[in-house]
């Protein structure tokens, strides 16, 4: 399986902060890799997939880039409505698999 | 818009079988690049993929669950399925049905359903 990490586990910010969230994978991915943001008590949502293209209707503040094995989620100007837990996907190969996640809170 | 709602009982004793039904609407679940996967998540922690169903009939199971999974389709009912047997209480959790869009060689979950939590307990 290909085993993905994320970094920071956690971080604090405050509204209007850039925030950027890795993710690597333990083997090349080549841009098989999704960004997903969680809400307590909801599902997750799809926020940009194949490591940069963003999903219709996801604000432009939201960017992803990176390949191989290194991705970043990166939050220009982030909202209120960002504060949330992030996860990473690759779809390289079965089982797919998630990261462990970064939670996203007010500082 | 594709809308999933998942179903079935939300208690079940251990070694039984759990069953749980993902019903589509919105749209037909034979139309467009589409595998249908259930994921699932203890509470509090990450989210695991236990495998997904083509309209075809085929499918791919996680390798730690795959010899307790069985993921079906039903195209009649705009439906499909999962069933794992021999449950535990490490298998409680909120169990999600999602649609995974194939582009360009990546798969991507685009559509999930509300979630549904499933409790293993006498």
């Amino acid at each position: 399986d290909i085993q993905m990490t994320q970094s920071p586990s956690s971080l604090s910010a405050s509204v209007g902060d850039r925030v950027t969230i890795t993710c690597r994978a333990s083997q090349s991915i080549s841009i098989y890799l999704n960004w997903y943001q969680q809400k307590p008590g909801k599902a997750p949502k799809l926020l940009i997939y194949s490591a940069s293209n963003l999903q219709s209707g996801v604000p432009s503040r939201l960017s992803g880039s990176g390949s191989g094995t290194d991705f970043t989620l990166t939050i220009s100007s982030l909202q209120p409505e960002d504060f949330a837990t992030y996860y990473c996907q690759q779809s390289y190969s079965t089982p797919q698999t998630f990261g462990p996640g970064t939670k996203v809170d007010i500082k | 818009q594709v809308q999933l709602q998942e179903s079935g009982p939300g208690l079940v004793k251990p070694s039984q079988t759990l069953s749980l039904t993902c019903t589509v609407s919105g749209g037909s679940i034979t139309s467009g690049n589409y595998y249908w996967s259930w994921i699932r998540q203890p509470a509090g922690k990450g989210l695991e993929w236990i495998g997904r169903i083509y309209t075809s009939g085929s499918t791919n199971y996680n390798p730690s669950l795959k010899s307790r999974v069985t993921i079906s389709v039903d195209t009649s009912k705009n439906q499909f399925s999962l069933k794992l047997s021999s449950v535990t209480a490490a298998d409680t959790a909120v169990y999600y049905c999602a649609s995974a869009t194939h582009y360009y060689g990546s798969y991507y979950f685009d559509y999930w359903g509300q979630g549904t939590l499933v409790t293993v307990s006498s």
